[in-house]
């Protein structure tokens, strides 16, 4: 059974258009997160929610809303794509207090034409 | 100075090698600590946590040096297998993940 499942893995568009990415674990986990990883291969984490709440919002364009209806799912929201939005974005979870190791997703690879 | 510091490499090394990985971070109130791996076009996985008193899972070792903010990672008899970018990852405060950008490990036959 997969822990954390994104889908879809790739997602290729037209710029200006709005696309989701959806996330769900079956951990347990009380905390899911988004990273971006860019064609140099850095992570860089986008926002984290811990029991449906805001936790950390990183210097992310306002183009990019997350959505958690319950703790085990976190959905991304890409309005109005631009070709810099071309990366893998992953979805993460942990357990509750973020000190343990996070469990990541396959990733969504992410193609802006 | 960067959040969370790697040589990027690559560090090339023959089978049954001894190769070693060093990482520096920034924020002293930094709590915990690990080591993450990423295959090609692959997730990070989870390769081993870094404990301040070092540790050891078959022929990985971890070592920290909180005093000079530092972490390492030892990986005996390199195999094939274990060609990957291997991930510095260190939690600055409740849910704060930061990773390194990577150093990448190819062993060569």
């Amino acid at each position: 059974d997969t822990a954390v499942s994104q889908t879809p893995k790739y997602l290729v568009t037209q710029m200006g258009n709005d696309k989701s990415i959806k996330c769900e674990q079956n951990l347990g986990h009380d905390t899911m997160y988004w990273y971006k990883q860019d064609s140099k291969k850095f992570l860089k984490i986008m926002f984290s929610y811990n029991n449906k709440e805001l936790i950390i919002n990183e210097t992310v364009p306002n183009r990019f809303s997350p959505k958690s209806p319950d703790k085990a799912h976190l959905n991304l929201h890409i309005n109005s794509l631009e070709l810099g939005d071309s990366a893998v974005y992953f979805c993460a979870s942990s357990q509750v207090g973020g000190l343990q190791p996070q469990h990541f997703g396959d990733g969504t690879r992410l193609s802006i034409l | 100075r960067k959040e969370v510091e790697q040589d990027p490499g690559p560090f090339n090394v023959p089978e049954g090698a001894t190769v070693a990985f060093n990482c520096t971070y920034s924020n002293s109130a930094s709590q915990s600590f690990f080591w993450y791996r990423q295959d090609c076009r692959k997730e990070p996985k989870l390769l081993m946590s870094v404990y301040s008193s070092g540790n050891e899972d078959g022929r990985f070792t971890a070592q920290l040096n909180r005093a000079s903010q530092y972490i390492s990672l030892l990986i005996r008899d390199s195999k094939l297998s274990d060609s990957a970018t291997y991930l510095c990852v260190v939690i600055w405060n409740n849910n704060d993940m930061r990773f390194g950008a990577g150093t990448r490990l190819t062993v060569k036959p």
